[in-house]
């Protein structure tokens, strides 16, 4: 079945650091590519998506790139910041014929900036 | 905006107790909602979800049991609790049924230990 494999955290990184956290999945068809954060205290939001390879998602100065080849959706970004700290997760759209809008969620990974 | 209220945020259960947490759902209508759990060192994983009141669908074997006795109302629970409960539980809506790249909205969580 499909599933998305992220790299283990935690990630502890200084300010203005660069970041990358690897996402690679596996998948039949083309689902799309998203990735989550969740702040400490509150809900999952959306970060950022990729519907179709090649393309690019950004949002808040994160990045990331639905790359079919290497079926892989890394999120980057240049110079993070102490309020970028948060649990990141990566997920895929597992929906096939159904469209029932299930995803399938890596196991995140936790990103600690520190001043 | 649509927004998911779920409570409590956290919980402690001995086993063998019952079990009742609930999402509501507000500023849409008729969504599909998902019940999703992470176990300690996991992905989160889908356990239910539903695209209308009384339509439950299961994804995993498991000691839990849903209902979605109103439209922007969704229910898990369990009649005995066990320690392989503890986890994360996540409640998410999609506000349409359409193409399957529409925004997921979350919850904040249920962090329930069972002791």
């Amino acid at each position: 079945g499909n599933s998305v494999t992220q790299m283990e955290g935690p990630v502890t990184l200084s300010e203005e650091a660069f970041l990358t956290i690897n996402c690679t999945y596996t998948a039949t068809g083309y689902p799309s590519l998203f990735w989550y954060v969740q702040y400490p205290g509150e809900g999952l939001q959306l970060l950022l998506k990729a519907t179709k390879a090649d393309d690019k998602g950004s949002n808040k100065g994160f990045e990331a790139t639905y790359r079919k080849e290497t079926t892989s959706f890394h999120l980057e970004k240049g110079s993070v910041q102490v309020s970028d700290s948060a649990v990141y997760f990566c997920a895929l759209s597992d929906d096939g014929s159904s469209n029932t809008g299930k995803l399938i969620f890596g196991q995140g990974t936790t990103l600690q900036v520190k001043p | 905006s649509q927004t998911i209220h779920q409570w409590p945020a956290t919980l402690v259960q001995p086993v063998g107790s019952p079990l009742s947490l609930e999402c509501t759902v507000e500023g849409t209508s008729n969504p599909n909602l998902y019940w999703y759990r992470q176990a300690a060192g996991r992905g989160l994983q889908l356990l239910f979800y539903s695209v209308g009141i009384g339509q439950i669908s299961s994804e995993v074997p498991q000691n839990l049991s849903a209902s979605r006795p109103q439209d922007r109302q969704f229910i898990l629970s369990s009649k005995k609790l066990l320690l392989s409960d503890s986890g994360f539980y996540l409640c998410a809506g999609l506000k349409d049924r359409g193409p399957v790249n529409t925004e997921a909205f979350f919850g904040q969580g249920t962090r329930l230990t069972v002791v």
